[in-house]
């Protein structure tokens, strides 16, 4: 079964700095990934998803991940963070029956 | 754009009790997935339904059960509710055919068991 890693529990970034968050996934086939935001009390909205071709995905809000295979990893990263990007993220990795499995995801506080 | 709509958005019951969740899935969508989160948890796969068949099932208890309708709309049942059931219920759907889709969540539904 599929399974997703999130290394950070809590990052912290100062507004207008670059950021990274970090994801590893374990699938024995080509996964499909996905990166989700939630806001405190709100649902789960999609950012971005990689199926296949290119491995850097674009997003909303001005987030980008790239898929590596070679490391199992799919990074979301943002150059410039905003005070409004404070929020939970959640990476994603999807088997072929579209199920998915989350990673225990990385609250986002962002410092004036 | 229509997205997926979930009822009730918060629902307070007692222990014991019984209580349903309702979904409607963004229009045109054949797919349905429930999920349970925790507080401070990750979103836990329940189960899905395709065409109104369950198509998967993950980690939901033998006190839940769940069904998709004629028009795809699905319901969320839970009996003899404990406190540990209290969390944020999420209904999600997608379009299945050729390959990969891309799962839409709702807003989720709040339960708190008292």
């Amino acid at each position: 079964a599929q399974s997703v890693t999130q290394p950070d529990i809590h990052i912290t970034v100062s507004e207008g700095a670059s950021l990274e968050l970090r994801c590893n996934y374990s699938y024995g086939a080509t996964p499909y990934l996905f990166w989700y935001v939630q806001s405190p009390g709100q649902g789960l909205q999609l950012l971005l998803k990689y199926f296949s071709g290119d491995t850097l995905v674009q997003g909303i809000k001005g987030f980008e991940a790239e898929f590596k295979r070679s490391q199992s990893s799919f990074n979301l990263r943002k150059p410039s963070v905003h005070w409004s990007d404070a929020a939970e993220y959640f990476c994603a990795v999807g088997a072929g029956n579209n199920d998915m499995r989350f990673g225990a995801g990385t609250r986002l506080t962002v410092k004036p | 754009a229509a997205g997926v709509i979930q009822s009730p958005r918060h629902l307070i019951k007692e222990k014991r009790e019984t209580a349903t969740l309702k979904c409607y899935p963004i229009p045109r969508h054949d797919t349905v997935y429930w999920y349970q989160q925790g507080p401070g948890q990750d979103p836990q796969f329940l189960i899905s339904f395709y065409e109104k068949m369950q198509s998967d099932k993950g980690s939901i208890p033998d006190r839940f059960s769940a069904q998709q309708f004629s028009d795809y709309h699905s319901e969320l049942n839970m009996s003899s509710l404990e406190l540990g059931d209290s969390a944020l219920y999420f209904c999600a759907s997608s379009k299945a055919g050729g390959g990969r889709n891309t799962i839409y969540f709702g807003e989720g539904s709040w339960l708190t068991v008292v």
